[in-house]
Formats: structure tokens, sequence, C-alpha cells
């Protein structure tokens, strides 16, 4: 069956525009999360979702970065008035429920400019 | 103390080679642990999850020990394909219900002709 996917797979933007990172789990997953990896970094949590609960935004290192999912599935990353700091390489992951195995999407190379 | 531990290694080792990783956790409320391989440059990928009980795929075991907090993976005639970052995950149960995802920062492995 088809897996997680991520668009774009790479982004470029200028210092201070705001991107949009999207997000599509695995049909029928009801937990969804985002982390981001910088070059030769381990993995940084950042939120996740589980079903209609609130999301858990405690990983988030801004209040520039905000996430959203639409109906239980689709999720959308937002960066606002991006930083260089924020080049990195942003994964999603989409689990049956919290605590199961993830599986993760290619991710989005975001290199801020 | 970080929340997960791995030795960072690199592990250098001959093809046919036996190599063993560790991650310990300091968590007691620990409750789901999985090991994933990360190629340079690709997303995570699911290795296996480990049981309380042992669990084995080909040639890959894992095994878990709640007493000592620890998680170990043992990979015995080592291919040039299991070149990669391992990743030790664990689950951490929290009193709202929800749970918390750490990931180690990972053990390369580099098998050689």
């Amino acid at each position: 069956g088809a897996g997680v996917s991520q668009s774009p797979s790479n982004k470029v933007t200028e210092k201070g525009k705001d991107v949009e990172l999207r997000c599509d789990p695995i049909s029928g997953h009801t937990a969804l999360y985002w982390y981001r990896q910088s070059l030769g970094q381990g993995l940084e949590f950042l939120i996740y979702f589980q079903g209609n609960s609130a999301p858990d935004k405690s990983g988030l290192p801004s209040d520039r970065f905000s996430a959203e999912r639409t109906g239980g599935s689709v999720s959308t990353l937002t960066i606002q008035r991006t930083q260089q700091e924020d080049s990195a390489v942003y994964l999603c992951a989409s689990s049956w429920k919290t605590a199961y195995e993830q599986y993760f999407g290619p991710g989005t190379r975001l290199t801020v400019t | 103390r970080k929340e997960v531990e791995q030795d960072p290694g690199p592990f250098n080792v001959p093809e046919g080679a036996t190599v063993a990783f560790n991650c310990t956790y300091s968590n007691s409320a620990s409750q789901s642990f999985f090991w994933y391989r990360q190629d340079c440059r690709k997303e995570p990928k699911l290795l296996m999850s480990v049981y309380s009980s042992g669990n084995e795929d080909g040639r890959f075991t894992a095994q878990l020990n709640r007493a000592s907090q620890y998680i170990s993976l043992l990979i015995r005639d080592s291919k040039l394909s299991d070149s990669a970052t391992y990743l030790c995950v664990v689950n951490i149960g929290r009193g709202t219900g929800g749970f918390k995802t750490i990931f180690g920062a990972g053990t390369r492995l580099f098998v050689k002709a």
C-alpha cells in the first residue's frame, strides 16, 4: 500500500518568507508526527497529533512554527518568517496509534538562503 | 543525562562479522521500543520492534532488559548493505495517557569487504 508522502521534496526560500510543508500519512493511521533533522544530527521531535486529541506541541522550537491536521489525515507544517537556522530536513511519520511503529515519509529538504 | 543514549561509533567491521549495539534509557515509564536504520540522506526505516521476550528476524536479534533499562541489537553475518546508522527509539508513557517518542542519536556501522 501507499506509504507516507511529503511535498515538496525540496524547498529553497529566502529568509523572512513563510513556507508550508505537507504530509500525507498512511491511510488509517491515527497518529502523525513531525520531526526535523539537521545535517549530521539526530531527529528532533516537533509535534504530534493523535486522533481528535489536542496536539502535543512541546517540541516546536518557536512560535514561528505551527502545524495543523485537517480531517484527521493530511497535515501541514508552517514556518513563518523563516531563518537560516530553520534549514533542515523535515520528516513526517505516521503510526496506527501513538507508541506503535512509526513509518516515515521521504522528507522535505528546506534551505533558507 | 540523555533519556536515550547510544554509542555513536563508528563501528568498523569486516563482512561476516557479528556486531552488537546497545541503547540505554533512563525513564522507567518507557513502554515500547524499536530499532530503525537510516541510510545517508534518507529517512529512517523501521528495522524491528523489541519485545520483552526478545525477537529475531533473520540475521537480526533484538533484546530488551527492563531491569537494567537497555535494549540491544545483534547483527550476525554482516553484509556490506548493513552499513547505515542504527537508531534506538523509546516511547515513554505520560500520565495524561499520551506518549513521548525519543530517538537516540544513532550508532554508525561500516561493514567493509
